[in-house]
């Protein structure tokens, strides 16, 4: 079975500090790892997507997101935080075993980061 | 929230009523989904279609239903046997092709029960 879990309901952090929202996945296979963001009464917007390669992705709005295999994370970061970055952020995975994209993402429960000016 | 489109925005029922939530899509995915929100509870998978006239279960289908009959359209009917049914509800499609493929998501409908 997949799992993914967002260890902090909650990140504070001063606008232009680093940011790090946290995601820890399992699978049985290999996994394509993602992040959404959700702003307030909105859908969810696509970040980036981890599928094979440098462990390092770079996504939409600054946002990077490191794949530790040994680790089983893939956390969110940033370099300078903005208080627009302030939202709901979720991190998804499916197992690469899966025939296509037309199965269900599982999701973490969610982080939300506020950035205070 | 671009190519997926749901309405209402906001929707109102009162206690016994069924009410239907509307889900479409412009760009030519085969798979859609459905999910609700709740605070603290992330996202929680109702009912997914693979393909048309086909759908399957998720983790908390009971008091809902869905149909399938055309590939852009996804309606989900929350039922009277639904009873906490006040949440927020995403609509999502994606591609069949590869399991890389992101899943897409409308703006939402925020259901309240009166």
């Amino acid at each position: 079975a997949q799992s993914v879990a967002q260890p902090e309901d909650q990140v504070n952090v001063a606008e232009g500090n680093p940011l790090t929202v946290k995601c820890t996945y399992s699978v049985s296979g290999n996994p394509y790892l993602f992040w959404y963001v959700q702003y307030p009464n909105r859908g969810l917007q696509f970040l980036l997507k981890y599928i094979t390669g440098d462990n390092l992705v770079k996504g939409s709005y600054g946002f990077e997101a490191e794949f530790n295999k040994s680790q089983t994370s893939f956390h969110l970061k940033k370099p300078s935080a903005l208080v627009s970055d302030s939202a709901l952020y979720f991190c998804a995975v499916r197992d690469m075993r899966e025939g296509g994209g037309n199965t269900p993402l599982v999701f973490g429960k969610g982080t939300r980061l506020s950035v205070i000016a | 929230d671009g190519g997926i489109t749901q309405s209402p925005k906001y929707l109102f029922r009162k206690e016994g009523q069924n009410v239907t939530l509307s889900c479409e899509q412009n760009l030519n995915h085969d798979a859609m989904y459905w999910y609700r929100q709740d605070p603290g509870q992330g996202l929680r998978l109702i009912y997914y279609s693979q393909i048309v006239n086909d759908f399957q279960k998720g983790d908390i289908a009971e008091g809902y239903s869905v149909s399938r009959e055309k590939k852009e359209s996804f309606p989900l009917t929350v039922t009277s046997a639904q009873k906490n049914p006040t949440a927020f509800y995403l609509c999502a499609s994606s591609n069949r092709r590869g399991a890389a493929s992101e899943q897409f998501f409308g703006p939402g409908t925020r259901l309240t029960v009166l």
